[in-house]
């Protein structure tokens, strides 16, 4: 089982939808989560952070979060097309500062 | 404020040939890390550091790989002699210590793309 897992995708969502994206992760011990986004090309640039348990929301993201079943996920509101890109599910394993990264799900945005 | 800065951009080079990639983290961040991404495996943590100091490098694919920190201000990673399957853009990334057990998210450069012939 890999550490950090992700559908590769790729998610097709039309303009104004929600887009959803979701992870799992293999160490319980974790306590840092992140979701990245990558478009072709650049680097992955930081969306959110998440620490705790329940929803943490920020403009049109919001991350969730559920420890006991080892699940983060990702919702995008009111998607747009210039939401496409790749977004990288990051864990930080064993209590510790190594992270580990997801594959990443392809989302595409269609206007 | 200044991002991380990797130089060069791009590097093609034979195999064979040593390639040295720079990165200049963010100041004020205690933490650094490698990582290599290719379409295959993905993003691929090599190595990184606290203060300095190197922490964990078992993900360094062999000896052909080093890295070295030698200030707060600067890092290099090197490879020698470099193989075609050593193609991937690197990255690197910095970030500020933990804050009461959690850890503080990964700033990345803008990467070096690397191609060996």
């Amino acid at each position: 089982q890999k550490e950090v897992e992700q559908n590769s995708g790729p998610l097709s969502v039309p303009e104004g939808a929600i887009a959803s994206l979701n992870c799992t992760y293999s160490d319980r011990v974790s306590q840092s989560f992140f979701w990245y986004r990558q478009y072709s090309g650049k680097s992955p640039e930081l969306i959110m952070s998440i620490y705790s348990n329940g929803d943490k929301e920020d403009g049109r993201f919001t991350a969730q979060l559920n420890k006991a079943s080892q699940y983060v996920s990702l919702l995008i509101r009111d998607s747009q097309p210039s939401d496409s890109a790749t977004y990288l599910c990051a864990v930080s394993i064993r209590g510790g500062f190594k992270t580990i990264f997801g594959a990443g799900t392809r989302l595409f945005v269609k206007a | 404020d200044a991002g991380v800065i990797q130089s060069p951009r791009h590097e093609v080079t034979e195999m064979g040939q040593e390639v040295t990639l720079r990165c200049k983290p963010i100041s004020g961040h205690d933490y650094l890390f490698w990582y290599r991404q290719t379409m295959m495996r993905g993003l691929e943590l090599l190595i990184y550091f606290n203060n300095n100091v190197p922490i964990d490098d078992s993900g360094m694919p062999e000896d052909r790989f080093s890295a070295k920190m030698p200030n707060a201000s600067f890092s290099t990673l090197k490879i020698q002699p470099s193989e075609p399957r050593d193609s991937a853009v690197y990255f690197c990334a910095s970030s500020q210590g933990p804050d009461r057990n959690s850890n503080q998210p990964q700033h990345f450069g803008d990467g070096t793309r690397l191609s060996i012939l």
